[in-house]
Formats: C-alpha cells, structure tokens, sequence
C-alpha cells in the first residue's frame, strides 16, 4: 500500500536553514513525490516536485531558498535562510496508478 | 495564468446532495488530469477523486467511493463533483487540483442539521 510518512513538527531559528523528510512506504522507493506548502488561513500552494534521483522541478516563483532532493525511500525539502513566512505545513504527495496520497504534513515553526 | 476557481460549496443537512464545479483557465484543460483533494477544519490534506484529461479514468478515495462522481466537460473547461448522501464528516474545504502543480482556492461544504 502506497503511503507517504512525515513528522509531524519541526523548528528552526529564523535564518537558519531546515531539511524535512517525507519517506515512501516499502517498494515504492521509485516514486516521484510533490510538495505543497500551506500558511494558515490560506490555500496549499505547490513548492516542487522531487524525483527519485534527486532532481525537483520547482513550481512557478518558488525561491531558490527552496531545494528538493532524495535518498532511497526519503525524499527532502530543504529551506535555507529561514524567514518567517516560511511558518507552514508542508505537505507530501505521490501518485501512481490509483489513488492519489498525501502525507500527514509537518508543522514548521519558525523560532 | 493558470486559474482554478472552485464553486458550489454551502450548507447541506445529512443525506443531502451537492455539486461542486471548477472553472479552469490560462491552460489548455483538456490536455490535464484533475483531481479534488478536501481539507476538513483543523486536519491535513485528503485526496477524493482524480480523472484523467479525457475522463477514460477515474479514481475515488474509499471514503467517498459510491457517493461521489468526478466528472469533466472539456468544452466548457469544467470539473465537477456530484456529492451525495452528505455525511457530517465531508464538512470540508474542497479544492480542484490541476495534476499536483496547482490548487484553486478552495469552497467550504458544511454537512449539518
């Protein structure tokens, strides 16, 4: 069964940078993964995709502050100079033939 | 620009229907599949059904299998979603998706007596 797995929180110091991890369920380590980013109050807006030779393909105004990579099973968002605006849920999903999964979500605070 | 604007959310009672549509623009929309993805208050994403850009395939989530209807129509740049016996757990924002790149901006459906 396809499922996605992120923690559900993590925190950085404002400027610092901060890796999140959404892992593949066993035999689907070839799947390509999206991220989503989601400030309170508002919509999820699309950030990348993540394939699983590391490669991401960022979606439109996305800053270069954002970086997608992967490793087996994990595939990773990694910001850097964290700024406020950046306190969100990100969201992981994939997709294959079938039905379409999301992660749990993480919680990022910004300290 | 790619747009996605979701409509025909509202306030239902249970065992209620509605239907949702999703206007796309700035696209070729028959060139992409779609997909509906909710978000009930104070809780993460959830995939509902996707369909693909001619509409020849079509996935639900278990939750919603048997009650909800996906559908298309190309010519009008439309999405929809036919939602029956309303549950209180569909109270949620609904959302269209264009593939995974792009989200509208959501409508709220409220299931409750």
């Amino acid at each position: 069964q396809l499922v996605l797995t992120q923690s559900p929180s993590a925190s950085a110091s404002l400027g610092a940078s901060v890796k999140l991890t959404c892992t593949l369920s066993s035999g689907h380590s070839s799947y390509a993964i999206a991220w989503h980013k989601q400030q309170p109050e508002k919509g999820p807006r699309y950030l990348m995709k993540v394939n699983s030779d590391g490669t991401h393909i960022k979606g439109d105004g996305i800053p270069d502050r954002f970086s997608g990579s992967s490793s087996g099973a994990e595939r990773y968002l990694t910001i850097s100079s964290l700024q406020s605006e950046d306190e969100a849920d990100y969201y992981c999903q994939t997709w294959g033939t079938g039905p379409r999964v999301f992660g749990g979500g993480t919680k990022l605070t910004v300290l | 620009e790619v747009q996605l604007v979701e409509s025909g959310g509202g306030l239902v009672q249970p065992g209620e229907s509605l239907r949702l549509s999703c206007a796309g623009s700035g696209f070729t929309f028959s060139s992409y599949e779609m997909n509906w993805v909710r978000q009930a208050p104070g809780k993460g994403l959830e995939w509902v059904s996707y369909i693909s850009s001619s509409g020849s395939s079509i996935y639900y989530a278990d939750s919603v299998k048997g009650r909800f209807t996906i559908s298309r129509d190309n010519a009008k740049n439309s999405l929809y979603l036919q939602m029956n016996s309303l549950r209180a757990e569909d109270t949620a924002v609904y959302y269209c998706t264009r593939d995974q790149s792009y989200w509208g901006q959501g409508t709220l459906v409220t299931v409750s007596s």
